[in-house]
């Protein structure tokens, strides 16, 4: 059964440095990947996905992530953090096919003026 | 294009009543199917999830039930709620290998 596992359960950067969120995952064949992002009050939003296409998967608003098979991870990052980043992200995996989808616990990223 | 729909958006109940909410499907097929809760500063908690009509998984003991009478429907249901049911709720649709598409939620608060 696929798990994953948020390294971080709040992150806090300087408007400007770079952001680093931290997602380990666990699946049993090759996954799906993908980060979501919930602000304040708000739905869902897919961020980017990984299905087995390139490694590097650029997303929405500058983010972008990595899949290490190697590593099992699927951190996010974005060069340079905007005040409007603000919000709670979610890792999730899914095995594919009919199997279910896990959500992480969440971070929540806060930007420093 | 695939849409989805949930309803109520926001609902208040009474501790000990029934809960009924509704989420359909439109443009697709045989889709995955997925209730979620978000508690309170909390990330999501899968509750059920259906590969077909009338098959249904259960992931955690609970209050709470869940249904799918038909391909595109997925009901979420209580025969009395407890204080602790209160919570944001999210159906949700996968097809193979696609991202989760979620509705708008419910704001369920027990009272």
């Amino acid at each position: 059964a696929q798990s994953v596992t948020q390294l971080d359960s709040h992150v806090s950067v300087s408007e400007g440095t770079p952001v680093l969120l931290r997602c380990n995952y666990s699946s049993s064949y090759s996954p799906s990947l993908f980060w979501y992002v919930q602000h304040p009050n708000k739905g869902l939003q897919l961020l980017l996905k990984y299905t087995s296409a390139a490694t590097l998967v650029k997303g929405i608003n500058g983010f972008e992530a990595e899949f290490k098979k190697s590593e099992t991870s699927f951190h996010l990052t974005k060069p340079s953090a905007h005040m409007s980043d603000a919000a709670e992200y979610f890792c999730v995996v899914s095995d594919g096919g009919a199997s279910k989808i896990i959500f992480g616990s969440g971070t929540r990223l806060s930007i420093r003026p | 294009s695939q849409t989805i729909h949930q309803w109520p958006a926001t609902l208040v109940q009474p501790v000990g009543s029934p809960l009924s909410l509704e989420c359909t499907v439109e443009g697709t097929s045989n889709p995955n199917l997925y209730w979620y809760r978000q508690a309170a500063g909390r990330g999501l908690q899968l509750l059920f999830y259906s590969v077909g009509i009338g098959q249904i998984s259960s992931e955690v003991p609970q209050n709470l039930s869940a249904s799918r009478p038909q391909d595109r429907q997925f009901i979420l249901s209580s025969k009395k709620l407890l204080l602790s049911d209160s919570g944001f709720y999210l159906c949700a649709w996968t097809a193979l290998n696609t991202e989760a598409f979620f509705g708008q939620g419910t704001r369920l608060t027990v009272v």
